[in-house]
C-alpha cells in the first residue's frame, strides 16, 4: 500500500527568508509525486509534479521540488517566502498503474510566513 | 470559470436526513474522482468514475453512500442516514482523458462543507 508522512504539522519562516517543506512517501515501484496547496475554505490548487525525467521540479508561484530516490522524499522548496504563501500544503503520491490514478495525500504541513 | 464545480457550498443536516452533493467537471474532462477530507487530515479517496462508469470504490463507502454520473458529465453524491462522523469536507476532482499512459493532473472544486448535527 502507497502512503505519505509529512513530519512536520506546521513550518514557520519569516517572509524573504527560504522554506522547505517536508515529504516522504512509501510506494511500491516508480511514484508519480504531486504537491498541492489549500487557502482556508478553497479546494487544493495545484503546484508541481513529478512524473519523470530531471528530480528538480519546478512549479507555480516559484515553487519547487527535488525528488530523491534514495531517501524516498520529495521535499517542497521556494528561495523566497512571501507572507500571501501562507496556507496549507499537502504532498500527495499515486503509484504507476495505468487506469484510474488515485492520489493518496499526506495529512498536510500549514505554512506560515511572518512578515 | 471553467473550473471544477461543486454545489452547494455548504450544508448543515440533522443526524439522520439525506444529502446530496452535485459536481460540475471541467468540460470535456472524462475522469472525475470524489475524496472526503476530515478536519486535521488530507483528503481520501472515495470513489472513480471514467465517464459514466464508477470503476473504482473505496472502502471509506459505505452502503450509505452512492455517487453516479449518468450521463458522463456531472456527478452526485448522496449520502443517506447522515451520521456526525459523516462531517467533512467533499471534494471533487476531475481529469482529461488520459492518452499513451501519460499521467494528467487532477484539478479540484471548491469541495462541499457537511455539518452533520
Amino acid at each position: 500500500a502507497q502512503s505519505v508522512a509529512q513530519p512536520e504539522d506546521q513550518v514557520n519562516v519569516a517572509e524573504g527568508n527560504p522554506l522547505t517543506v517536508k515529504c516522504t512517501y512509501s510506494v511500491s515501484g516508480n511514484p508519480y509525486l504531486f504537491w498541492y496547496v489549500q487557502y482556508p475554505n478553497r479546494g487544493l490548487q495545484f503546484l508541481l509534479k513529478y512524473i519523470t525525467g530531471d528530480n528538480l521540479v519546478k512549479g507555480s508561484y516559484g515553487f519547487e521540488a527535488e525528488f530523491n530516490k534514495s531517501q524516498t522524499s520529495f521535499h517542497l522548496k521556494k528561495p523566497s517566502a512571501l507572507v500571501s504563501d501562507s496556507a496549507l500544503y499537502f504532498c500527495a503520491v499515486s503509484p504507476r498503474k495505468s487506469g484510474f490514478q488515485k492520489l493518496v495525500f499526506g495529512t498536510g504541513t500549514r505554512l506560515l510566513v511572518s512578515p | 470559470d471553467t473550473g471544477v464545480s461543486q454545489d452547494p457550498r455548504h450544508k448543515i443536516t440533522k443526524r439522520g436526513q439525506n444529502v446530496t452533493f452535485r459536481c460540475d467537471p471541467i468540460s470535456e474532462h472524462n475522469r472525475l474522482y470524489w475524496y472526503r477530507q476530515t478536519l486535521g487530515q488530507g483528503p481520501e479517496f472515495l470513489t472513480y468514475f471514467q465517464n459514466e462508469a464508477q470503476l473504482e470504490k473505496s472502502r471509506l463507502l459505505s452502503d450509505r453512500f452512492s455517487a453516479e454520473r449518468p450521463k458522463g458529465s456531472f456527478s452526485t453524491l448522496e449520502i443517506q442516514r447522515t451520521e456526525q462522523g459523516d462531517s467533512a469536507m467533499y471534494l471533487c476532482a476531475s481529469i482529461p482523458r488520459v492518452s499513451g499512459g501519460a499521467w494528467n493532473t487532477q484539478y479540484f472544486g471548491p469541495g462541499t462543507r457537511l455539518t452533520v448535527l
